[in-house]
């Protein structure tokens, strides 16, 4: 079964610093990633997914992500982030066959000082 | 605006009431899901539900009910509620063919329910 860690439970950035979430999955073969946001009182929403192919994956907002086999490793990341960035982030791993449902991390909340 | 639309939004009942919260996806999506989140837990899906029929049940309490009249509607029935069930419940779809592409989940906003 796979299984994913956000070792992060809050990450503090001031207004236009970089950031980096981190994420670390376990599963035995290639699985496919997501990064979701929930901002405060809403559903979540899809941020961007990586299924195959170029390790460098683009999203929307201005984030990014970079799948390293080697690592297990989908963190995700932002050159300059905004206030209206805080929210909670959470990363997902899926087999890439069989059971289709994906598992998720416990969130990461992201704090932006002015 | 969202693909997948939730509501009532907020909700506030009693331990004896019988209520229910609606799903509707918009996507054309084959696969509907319950996700449950409190406070300081990690999201836990409840139910899934592909082509109209159940394929996951993750051991909900039966005051929790489901039901997929068709493929774009997904309701959940609650019935006589515990305070610790008060929390936000997502619904959510994707394609569920199989497909990597269609592995791709879509949340709705949720419906915060608390229980008094």
């Amino acid at each position: 079964a796979q299984s994913v860690t956000q070792p992060d439970i809050h990450i503090t950035v001031s207004e236009g610093a970089s950031l980096e979430l981190r994420c670390n999955y376990s599963y035995g073969a290639t699985p496919y990633l997501f990064w979701y946001v929930q901002s405060p009182g809403q559903g979540l929403q899809l941020l961007l997914k990586y299924f195959s192919g170029d390790t460098l994956v683009q999203g929307i907002k201005g984030f990014e992500a970079e799948f390293k086999r080697s690592q297990s490793s989908f963190n995700l990341r932002k050159p300059s982030v905004h206030w209206s960035d805080a929210a909670e982030y959470f990363c997902a791993v899926g087999p890439s066959g069989g059971s289709y449902i994906p598992t998720f991390g416990r969130g990461t909340s992201l704090i932006v000082h002015p | 605006e969202t693909g997948v639309t939730q509501t009532p939004r907020h909700l506030v009942m009693g331990m004896t009431n019988k209520k229910s919260l609606k799903c509707e996806q918009h996507l054309g999506h084959n696969a509907m899901y319950w996700y449950k989140q409190s406070a300081k837990k990690p999201l836990e899906l409840m139910f899934v539900y592909n082509f109209k029929e159940q394929t996951e049940n993750n051991s909900v309490p039966s005051r929790f009910s489901p039901e997929c009249p068709n493929s774009s509607h997904l309701f959940l029935h609650l019935h006589t509620l515990q305070p610790e069930d008060s929390a936000l419940y997502l619904c959510a779809s994707s394609q569920g063919d199989g497909s990597l592409s269609g592995n791709t989940i879509y949340f709705g906003e949720g419906s915060w329910l608390t229980v008094v």
